[in-house]
């Protein structure tokens, strides 16, 4: 069984491109959550996904950013015009449902020159 | 608001040696309590989690983890360390109706031969 999968696992940009971090969750699973690791630090709470629906995005920063998970495909974490702030490991998580166990992929580590 | 702590930033072992990697949580009820372990440049992978019942649990990789409700703390064990266990390890608590994780900062842990 694949797990959650996520691509690029590398990504470097310049200040004011923009960056789109794909999730795929494991089968089965409907429910996507996005956290972010800064350097030297735990992971952060960004947004919970279901299926066409954002559940919470209260971790994520106002403007620039945007996430969604549409019906077909997967789950795409957009930054727009990145700063070098942005510079961290993306990780997708994923489970059955609300409450059981989050199984992570194998992040994304976007690099902003 | 939920919080964890991990007290020990990097804890260095002897191969061989008995581990305890220490974490205190902050919440009012009862969380789900769990760890992760994170090699380098790899994503997360669950170790083990409490959810209820019995407060000593048996994770992969020979690791277990005790809850202590009176001390808010749920402290990993080991008790021989082996080189591939050097890694950073992460603590996570989550309300009990609730999704999302709450990291601690992590703690590395270095193996001597």
């Amino acid at each position: 069984n694949a797990g959650v999968m996520q691509n690029p696992r590398h990504l470097v940009r310049r200040r004011g491109q923009e960056a789109r971090l794909r999730c795929s969750p494991m089968k089965g699973h409907s429910h996507v959550y996005w956290y972010r690791q800064l350097p030297e630090e735990g992971l952060k709470f960004m947004v919970y996904l279901q299926k066409e629906n954002i559940i919470d995005e209260s971790g994520m920063p106002k403007e620039r950013f945007s996430a969604e998970f549409p019906k077909e495909g997967p789950s795409i974490l957009r930054i727009q015009q990145v700063v070098r702030g942005d510079s961290a490991a993306y990780f997708c998580a994923s489970s059955q449902t609300g409450q059981e166990t989050q199984y992570f992929g194998p992040g994304t580590r976007l690099l902003v020159l | 608001a939920q919080s964890v702590t991990q007290p020990d930033i990097h804890i260095t072992v002897s191969e061989g040696a008995s581990l305890e990697l220490r974490c205190n949580y902050s919440y009012g009820a009862t969380p789900y309590l769990f760890w992760y372990v994170q090699s380098p440049g790899q994503g997360l992978q669950l170790l083990l989690k409490y959810f209820s019942g019995d407060t000593l649990v048996q994770g992969i990789k020979g690791f277990e983890a005790e809850f202590k409700r009176s001390q808010s703390s749920f402290n990993l064990r080991k008790p021989s360390v082996h080189w591939s266990d050097a890694a950073e390890y992460f603590c996570a608590v989550r309300a009990s109706r609730s999704y999302k994780l709450i990291f601690g900062s992590g703690t590395r842990l270095l193996v001597r031969p």
